[in-house]
């Protein structure tokens, strides 16, 4: 049984700080990775995919991808309060994407 | 633009209705995929279908029925719906042969059964 791990949550951070979200993950032989946002109500989001070890920036958010340890992360920088949401990580190889059950993150104004 | 539609954001149904989610998908994406979502347990895989008229389980098939005529649209069905059935009802597309690939959601439909 594949399984993606995330912390539940709340993740609360302040205004224009940091957030830092983890996903563990036990199929070794993943290769792909990506992490979705999902609002109150609505519908999974893509933010970003990622492939490779390493990190992959865009705009104010940076997937870190590290296969050997069977983690990806996603940071936030200059986190807003509009970036308060549910957070799912999901990973795939060969059969449909494996989500987590997503990290609540609360940016506090 | 990316665009992936569902027949209802909100549905109630009684119990032992025939219940049918319609998902239309405007990529020409070969996959898609229904999802259903409850509080606490995350996303759970239904069914998949990676070509039309193909359809594969995923984890929780039990009691539901697929049907994929036309490679844009793919209908989840509900025999007999039941209380249990009453959740959250996201459909997704990819494109590609492989089906680990970005999955692009609908809005999805919230489903009531009384």
């Amino acid at each position: 049984q594949k399984e993606v791990e995330q912390n539940s949550g709340p993740l609360s951070v302040p205004e224009g700080a940091i957030a830092s979200l983890n996903c563990t993950y036990s199929d070794r032989g993943s290769q792909s990775f990506f992490w979705y946002r999902q609002y109150s109500g609505k519908s999974p989001e893509l933010i970003m995919s990622i492939y490779s070890n390493g990190d992959k920036e865009d705009g104010r958010f940076t997937a870190q991808l590290n296969k050997a340890s069977q983690y990806v992360s996603l940071l936030i920088r200059d986190s807003q309060p509009s970036d308060s949401a549910t957070y799912l990580c999901a990973v795939g190889r060969n059969t449909p994407l494996v989500f987590g059950k997503g990290t609540r993150l609360s940016v506090i104004a | 633009d990316v665009k992936v539609t569902q027949s209802s954001r909100y549905l109630v149904k009684r119990t032992g209705e025939k219940v049918f989610l319609e998902c239309v998908q405007d990529m020409d994406h070969e996959n898609m995929f229904w999802y259903r979502q409850d509080p606490g347990l995350g996303l759970r895989l239904i069914y998949f279908s990676y070509d039309v008229k193909m359809k594969e389980k995923g984890d929780i098939p039990e009691g539901y029925s697929v049907s994929r005529e036309k490679k844009e649209r793919f209908s989840l069905i509900l025999e007999s719906a039941s209380t249990n059935q009453t959740s959250m009802y996201l459909c997704a597309s990819s494109f590609g042969q492989a089906t680990e690939g970005t999955q692009y959601f609908g809005p999805g439909t919230r489903l009531t059964v009384l």
